[in-house]
């Protein structure tokens, strides 16, 4: 079945502490990948999409992710996070059908 | 460029009435999504529109119905409501198909609260 997995419903760091949010996909689905964030109250925005070619793609705000494909994985990594980035994260997947196939989303949370 | 526009915001009904929800895309883009965003279901998807034809659907009851017009403005209908349908409806639109790498525009979205 296709699928897009995020391992963690929430993620809890500490301001200035590095942070990954894991996002992984079945290997039915096609590899344009992207990752959204929907801050509190807001609908959702781009923050970086792997298409092909490189396989550390870099977003907005300092986010990169990292395409690895025998892992089929695409991992959210920021260095150093701060309190601005409270908001939930959405890793999604383009399948074959043209159809954007999503995951249920993580919620990062910012310890001051 | 003005951005996705929804109306409403909000929307209050009670069971068994009908509800549309209107979307309109950013100018030129021919694909336009539709979703249903709760805590408990996460956002789920529910259709995409593309130059007037529905091209793909969520696992949603017949209830849910959409259409889109000649100026790529949506409109969803949500039919008999139930209470399990109060959410937050948002559209979403992109220059093609939102699987094949193009990148989607959000709208703020709708509340709807079923009584």
């Amino acid at each position: 079945a296709q699928s897009v997995t995020q391992l963690d419903s929430q993620v809890p760091v500490f301001e200035e502490a590095p942070v990954e949010l894991r996002c992984n996909y079945s290997s039915s689905v096609s590899v344009y990948l992207f990752w959204y964030v929907q801050y509190p109250n807001q609908g959702l925005q781009l923050l970086l999409k792997y298409l092909s070619g490189s396989t550390l793609v870099k977003g907005i705000n300092g986010f990169e992710a990292e395409f690895n494909k025998s892992q089929t994985s695409f991992h959210l990594r920021k260095p150093s996070v701060h309190i601005s980035d409270t908001a939930e994260y959405f890793c999604a997947a383009g399948n074959s059908n043209y159809q954007l196939i999503w995951g249920a989303g993580t919620k990062l949370i910012i310890k001051p | 460029k003005a951005g996705v526009t929804q109306t409403p915001r909000y929307l209050i009904k009670t069971r068994g009435q009908q509800v549309t929800l209107s979307c309109s895309p950013i100018s030129g883009h021919r694909s336009v999504s539709w979703y249903q965003q709760t805590p408990g279901q996460g956002l789920q998807f529910l259709f995409e529109y593309f130059s007037e034809t529905q091209r793909n659907k969520g696992n949603f009851p017949g209830r849910f119905s959409g259409r889109q017009f000649s100026n790529s403005r949506s409109e969803m209908n949500v039919s008999t409501l139930e209470l399990g349908d109060s959410a937050l409806y948002l559209c979403a639109s992109s220059n093609g198909l939102a699987g094949v790498s193009h990148e989607q525009f959000f709208g703020p979205g709708t509340r709807l609260t079923v009584l």
